[in-house]
């Protein structure tokens, strides 16, 4: 009954390589979220959806493509993967655009 | 350019006294505060939030408080447990500077790592 998932939990891979991330939650909300915790610890924002609709698109190298198949779903895909993309992916959703939101457990990426 | 800063990477604290959390704002048209709590892999929670028409906010052994003035709030947790020993964000919501929307953004600080030992 996990409220928001992530799929996987951990991705090893090299770099040049491309990649996707899953992300479900089964609250019912609207809103949905990409987040990236860098190795500062700093959780920030790279792209929001509402209604299946993209609202934020922050600045994030166009290698990273958000799709959201639905209001319930949200996977980020990223292409040519380099060193620097190595973080912790958080997906979130939430009922509204604005207020709090619900994280998934976050996927671990390491690009050797 | 970091909105919401929390300036002490860590405290220590002992079994039942009281842990102070700290949060600085630089972003007068914030309206919304909250509280997210997060151990070691797995995704931060939501603990608690105050709206800026209020001063404090208290659930439990959590109390927030805002000093809009300051651009400061903190979160106060009595007694202290060891099983809340975490990773605290603070994070805020609002609107930009400027006054435009922020579609709902929440800006967080970096993070304090809070240990209770018994």
């Amino acid at each position: 009954d996990t409220a928001v998932s992530q799929t996987p939990k951990y991705l090893v891979t090299q770099m040049g390589n491309d990649k996707s991330i899953k992300c479900e939650q089964n609250l019912g909300h609207d809103t949905m979220y990409w987040y990236k915790q860098d190795s500062k610890k700093f959780l920030k924002i790279m792209f929001s959806y509402n209604n299946k609709e993209l609202i934020i698109n922050e600045t994030v190298p166009n290698r990273f493509s958000p799709k959201s198949p639905d209001k319930a779903h949200l996977n980020l895909h990223i292409n040519s993967l380099e060193l620097g993309d190595s973080a912790v992916y958080f997906c979130a959703s939430s009922p509204g655009i604005a207020g709090q939101q619900y994280f998934g457990p976050g996927t671990r990426l390491l690009v050797l | 350019d970091q909105q919401v800063k929390q300036n002490s990477p860590s405290l220590s604290v002992q079994e039942g006294r009281i842990s102070i959390l700290n949060c600085d704002y630089t972003n007068s048209m914030f309206d919304y505060f909250l509280w997210y709590k997060k151990y070691p892999a797995e995704g931060p929670t939501f603990l608690i939030s105050i709206s800026s028409i209020k001063d404090k906010n208290e659930d439990g052994r959590f109390t927030v408080f805002l000093n809009k003035s300051a651009k400061h709030l903190s979160l106060h947790i009595v007694p202290s447990q060891p099983g809340d020993s975490a990773v605290y964000f603070c994070a805020a919501s609002g609107r930009k500077p400027d006054g435009g929307s922020t579609l709902g953004r929440l800006y967080f600080g970096r993070g304090t790592q809070l240990t209770v030992w018994p």
